[in-house]
């Protein structure tokens, strides 16, 4: 079985400042993990994925996150925040099982402070 | 914009009703996956059907199924509704069906139970 938990379902920044969201995840088998982002009223859009290559991994918008195995973990940083970056973000987990479906953490809402 | 229709936007309508939604895929993805996302429970995977079988089954109810069609358009069938069945369901599309394919989810159908 697979689950994630993402510490701290609000997360307020000020803008400019370092943004760290975490993840921490436990599988059975070795994981492929993702990072969505959620904007008021549209769908998840993925900013990055770890599929067992390099485990610091560049998504858009600045974005990068690091798999460390050793912590279960999977935390999503950007140097410097943005009015913009406002939004709902979701790490999730796939991995070898009968389907590749998603399991999903709780979200975490960041807010940006002007 | 992920390439991913999903049609109505909203629907509204009231308890023991059955709707359908529907969600038509990116150019060359044979994977369509089904979520709810909900206040009280985030993000659930409900079920996953890949180049028209049925691949993998979540958290999903009795009162509802899905199929894929031929054409790999997908529809959700959702019946003798409950006030709790109230949420946005999100199809997600992807290439194949492993653990390294991205998801690409549509915009969302938000269904009301009134």
């Amino acid at each position: 079985a697979q689950s994630v938990t993402q510490l701290g379902s609000h997360v307020s920044v000020s803008e400019g400042a370092l943004v760290l969201l975490r993840c921490n995840y436990s599988s059975s088998v070795p994981p492929y993990l993702f990072w969505y982002v959620q904007y008021p009223n549209q769908g998840l859009q993925l900013l990055l994925k770890y599929t067992s290559a390099a485990t610091l991994v560049k998504g858009i918008n600045g974005f990068e996150a690091e798999f460390k195995k050793s912590e279960t973990s999977f935390h999503l940083t950007k140097p410097s925040a943005h009015m913009s970056d406002a939004a709902e973000y979701f790490c999730a987990v796939s991995g070898w099982n009968a389907g590749n479906m998603l399991t999903f953490g709780g979200g975490t809402r960041l807010m940006v402070k002007p | 914009d992920s390439g991913v229709t999903q049609t109505p936007k909203h629907l509204i309508t009231a308890t023991g009703q059955r709707v359908t939604l529907r969600c038509s895929p990116r150019s060359g993805d044979l994977s369509v996956y089904w979520y709810q996302q909900s206040l009280d429970q985030g993000l659930q995977f409900l079920i996953q059907y890949y180049n028209g079988e049925e691949r993998a089954k979540g958290n999903i109810l009795e009162r509802f199924s899905a199929q894929q069609f031929p054409d790999l358009h997908s529809e959700l069938n959702l019946s003798s509704l409950e006030l709790g069945d109230s949420a946005l369901y999100f199809c997600a599309t992807s290439r194949g069906a492993i653990g390294t394919d991205t998801q690409y989810f549509g915009p969302g159908t938000r269904l009301t139970v009134l």
